[in-house]
């Protein structure tokens, strides 16, 4: 149990594009969900706290307007890189907080975005 | 905020040795602490979490240790194998309402056959 799902689990776009990246939770309701960035050897980096139904809350550094998140059903939330630049380029993890079982965070499979 | 501190960032041990890697943190609200491991181009997994009504954990090969007075948790890893080479991340988390993360910075182990 406990299976996050992530899509695209890579994507190459031009720079200037908009890119969208889906986190699904398989097999459980995830009222929260969390997008993090890993630069490559870094540790990860929270982005933005998705909840279902209501605006993501997120880290301070980053673009609310650049990194669009929607949370729309307690299955799916995306992150949309809208307008990418090459520094963009990371890979993207979401993870869902399973309801009951305290703090416990469940990790996507990840998506590596390369913006040319 | 939190601020979660790792070391060492590299460790290198022998098969069959032990490898400890520590971690501080800042906020006395933290409850939760989990730690993962992750593989090259892989998710992060879950490998062993500790709450802070717990002072130790152990799950087979791997156990944790957490001293709340002096906000220090710890990951030991006993009769290292080849595949328990990766990075692994401590993390803290406030609990309550918040459930976020803080990561430390990884520690890359190395088991050598």
């Amino acid at each position: 149990g406990a299976v996050v799902s992530q899509h695209p689990s890579w994507v190459i776009c031009k720079s200037g594009t908009s890119v969208k990246i889906e986190c699904r939770s398989l097999d459980f309701q995830a009222t929260t969900m969390f997008w993090y960035r890993q630069f490559p050897k870094q540790s990860l980096m929270l982005m933005a706290t998705s909840n279902e139904g209501s605006k993501a809350t997120y880290e301070q550094g980053v673009e609310k307007d650049k990194f669009l998140i929607n949370h729309a059903s307690l299955t799916l939330s995306t992150l949309t890189v809208t307008s990418a630049h090459p520094e963009d380029s990371s890979f993207y993890i979401c993870s869902a907080r399973v309801q009951g079982r305290f703090n416990e965070q469940f990790f996507g499979p990840g998506t590596r975005l390369t913006v040319l | 905020g939190e601020n979660v501190e790792q070391h060492p960032s590299t460790l290198s041990v022998q098969e069959g040795d032990s490898a400890v890697i520590k971690c501080t943190y800042s906020d006395s609200a933290s409850n939760y602490f989990p730690w993962y491991k992750q593989e090259l181009g892989k998710r992060p997994q879950l490998i062993i979490d500790i709450r802070s009504n717990v002072g130790e954990k152990k799950d087979q090969r791997i156990a944790v240790t957490l001293n709340k007075t002096a906000k220090h948790f710890s990951l030991h890893i006993t009769e290292t194998q080849p595949e328990d080479s990766a990075v692994y991340f401590c993390a803290a988390s406030p609990g309550g309402s918040n459930y976020k993360l803080t990561f430390g910075k990884g520690t890359l182990l190395t088991v050598n056959p």
